[in-house]
């Protein structure tokens, strides 16, 4: 089975603060993603990696940034944290496909809030 | 992005019953997923669709693609409280990651 590891459950940091979330998955999937889940608006793409070093945008990118400098790692940067940043932070990782239908193996998610 | 809109948002319901939740938009898609999450923890994949008037069953729950592959259903027989959790649909754009719907929220009371 895919483990996607999140390295904290729960996370209080301060506005201003910088913050690092950190995702490791096993499985040697090539693909890895970020989202943020809010009540009412769903999950919403924040970044995703398609390998090593390799970033895309997703729909929400600003006041993020990521890192992928191993392929099982992807690390979410908050760069300077705003309240309106406290959120639950999901991670997940895909096998590429040239499909592109493949399944997603997500964490458990990190509650985030911002004081 | 292609907009998927869920229904209904919220169902809570009596242990026995009987439910279906929808997934609908206006584009066309070359697959959906279906995922459930459960309180405190990630989505999990219950399901891929791919054929235009396709069914799969997966214990008591029937997913159905639409004909035209712009819509999909999930129908739960005899819902338990283990099922509770927000269910999800979701499509991929046009690069690797899954445009996801806002989720039907289910609540199974014994």
């Amino acid at each position: 089975d895919v483990k996607v590891t999140q390295s904290s459950r729960y996370l209080v940091k301060r506005t201003g603060e910088k913050v690092f979330l950190e995702c490791v998955q096993d499985m040697d999937h090539e693909n890895m993603f970020w989202y943020r889940q809010d009540p009412g608006l769903g999950l919403r793409l924040i970044y995703f990696s398609y390998d090593v070093k390799m970033k895309e945008k997703g729909d929400i990118p600003e006041g993020y940034s990521v890192s992928r400098e191993k392929k099982e790692r992807f690390s979410l940067i908050l760069e300077s944290a705003s309240t309106n940043q406290t959120s639950m932070y999901l991670c997940a990782s895909s096998l590429y496909s040239r499909l592109k239908n493949q399944p997603q193996h997500f964490g458990d998610g990190t509650r985030l809030s911002i004081l | 992005t292609q907009l998927l809109e869920q229904s209904p948002q919220f169902l809570s319901i009596q242990e026995g019953e009987n439910l279906t939740v929808y997934c609908n938009s206006s584009s066309v898609f070359s697959s959906l997923q279906w995922y459930r999450q459960e309180p405190g923890e990630g989505p999990v994949l219950l399901v891929t669709v791919v054929t235009g008037g396709e069914v799969k069953k997966l214990k008591r729950l029937t997913f159905q693609f639409g004909d035209a592959r712009k819509d999909s259903s999930l129908h739960i027989t005899a819902a338990q409280p283990g099922d509770t959790g927000l269910y999800l649909c979701a499509v991929s754009n046009s690069g690797y990651a899954l445009n996801f719907g806002k989720g039907t929220s289910l609540l199974v009371t014994p």
